[in-house]
């Protein structure tokens, strides 16, 4: 089975502080994406990785950076956190070109107080 | 953007009916269909893709997918309280197929 994993369930941050979320995927998959859900608005699509050190921008990259150095692990990082980014954050990852699935880790729910 | 539609819902449906659930997209490009199921609090979790017009079936879930008219329809029969959900539709956005899009979801209450 595939297994996406993300290193917290739960998070509480500050404004103002710096936030890593981590994504770590075991089935050597070329691409991994990272996306928040918000009542009513979806799944929206932050930033995405179809390589080790290569991403793109997403429909909503403002205020987020992500990083990928080993094919398994792509982080997301909010430089300086801000209320509206509280939010459900989902990682992903598939397979390289094609009709690919996207497996969901379970989530990273973020407050920012 | 490419855009993705699905009813909100909720739609409710007794225990054993069929809920159909349907989803409409614009890019007449799009090549990949998916259907996800999300529970409450849950991440979303693949039900059914479909790539090819007419229909797929998989145990109770028939997906069915009318390029022509650019919507793709889950079916699920005998509905089971269990099914109570959201489902998301998701089409490829990009050529490499490796970006999707997704609808807002459609939320399936199945009652007893």
């Amino acid at each position: 089975d595939v297994k996406v994993t993300q290193s917290s369930r739960y998070l509480v941050k500050r404004t103002g502080e710096k936030v890593f979320l981590e994504c770590v995927q075991d089935m050597d998959h070329e691409n991994m994406f990272w996306y928040r859900q918000d009542p009513g608005l979806g799944l929206r699509l932050i930033y995405f990785s179809y390589d080790v050190k290569m991403k793109e921008k997403g429909d909503i990259p403002e205020g987020y950076s992500v990083s990928r150095e080993k094919k398994e692990r792509f982080s997301l990082i909010l430089e300086s956190a801000s209320t509206n980014q509280t939010s459900m954050y989902l990682c992903a990852s598939s397979r390289g070109r094609g009709r690919n699935i996207q497996y969901f880790g379970a989530g990273t729910r973020l407050s920012v107080l | 953007q490419k855009e993705v539609e699905q009813n909100s819902g909720p739609l409710s449906v007794p225990e054993g009916a069929i809920a159909s659930l349907n989803c409409t997209y614009s890019d007449r490009v799009s090549q990949s269909f998916f259907w996800y199921r999300q529970y409450s609090g849950k991440s979303p979790e693949l039900i059914m893709s479909i790539y090819s017009n007419g229909d797929k079936e998989d145990g109770r879930f028939t997906a069915q997918l009318n390029k022509a008219s650019q919507y793709v329809s889950l079916l699920i029969r005998d509905s089971q309280p269990s099914d109570s959900a959201t489902y998301l539709c998701a089409v490829n956005r990009n050529n490499a197929g490796n970006m999707l899009t997704f609808g807002g979801g459609t939320r399936l209450m199945v009652k007893p």
